[in-house]
């Protein structure tokens, strides 16, 4: 079983559409993250989720909600979501300050 | 937000040869840097991290350079192989407690055979 995993690989979705993308982690981190990846952009940070607690939210839309219901499991609730939206949506967890560890992703298509 | 940046977009090489990836980094903050190699279809993967404290460290047929004088990051691939074919990217760290990475626009590495 993979540390880090994600699901949907693969969605598409509608400006109306609401859905939401899974992340769970097999690792024992006490911290995980979302991160969007867009063509020729950095990846760019989202949410920071400490021990299940918010600590970083960095500017992003309301139309991206996040949930952490416990350490390893974290979600992405997507609603009226543009066609700028549309990128590859990384997870990933970590032990305190360590290294980042990143699910396969889940690459998102807005139409 | 951080900046860090690599100097060349595409770095092709010969299979067998030795790869060099340049990143530049602007917070002489970071006390924290990692290299990771991203496969098509694939997820960021670690490959090596280094330290503030120090200013080298090898790993399996990689190494990692540090210069903190002018806030360059460089990552050595000996032999490249084939399987070495990557996006790669540089990532620092403030080290401050929420652990929030800032990671560079990446290095096409192409492996010729």
């Amino acid at each position: 079983e993979t540390g880090v995993t994600q699901t949907p690989r693969h969605l598409v979705m509608g400006m109306t559409n609401k859905k939401s993308l899974k992340c769970e982690q097999h690792l024992g981190h006490n911290a995980m993250y979302w991160y969007k990846q867009s063509a020729k952009k950095p990846l760019e940070l989202m949410f920071v989720y400490s021990l299940e607690e918010r600590v970083e939210n960095n500017s992003v839309p309301s139309r991206f909600s996040p949930e952490c219901p416990n350490s390893s499991h974290l979600f992405l609730h997507l609603h009226t979501l543009q066609p700028e939206d549309s990128a590859l949506y990384l997870c990933a967890s970590s032990w305190g300050t360590g290294e980042l560890f990143f699910g396969e992703g889940s690459r998102l298509t807005v139409l | 937000g951080e900046s860090v940046g690599l100097h060349l977009p595409t770095l092709s090489v010969q299979e067998g040869d030795n790869s060099i990836i340049n990143c530049a980094y602007s917070n002489s903050a970071s006390d924290y840097f990692i290299w990771y190699k991203q496969e098509s279809g694939k997820g960021p993967q670690f490959i090596i991290d280094i330290r503030s404290n120090m200013d080298k460290r090898q790993g399996q047929r990689v190494t990692v350079l540090l210069n903190k004088t002018v806030k360059h990051l460089s990552l050595q691939i000996a032999a490249t192989q084939p399987g070495d074919s990557a996006v790669y990217f540089c990532a620092e760290n403030l080290g401050d407690n929420f652990n929030k990475f800032y990671f560079g626009s990446g290095t096409k590495l192409n492996v010729k055979p």
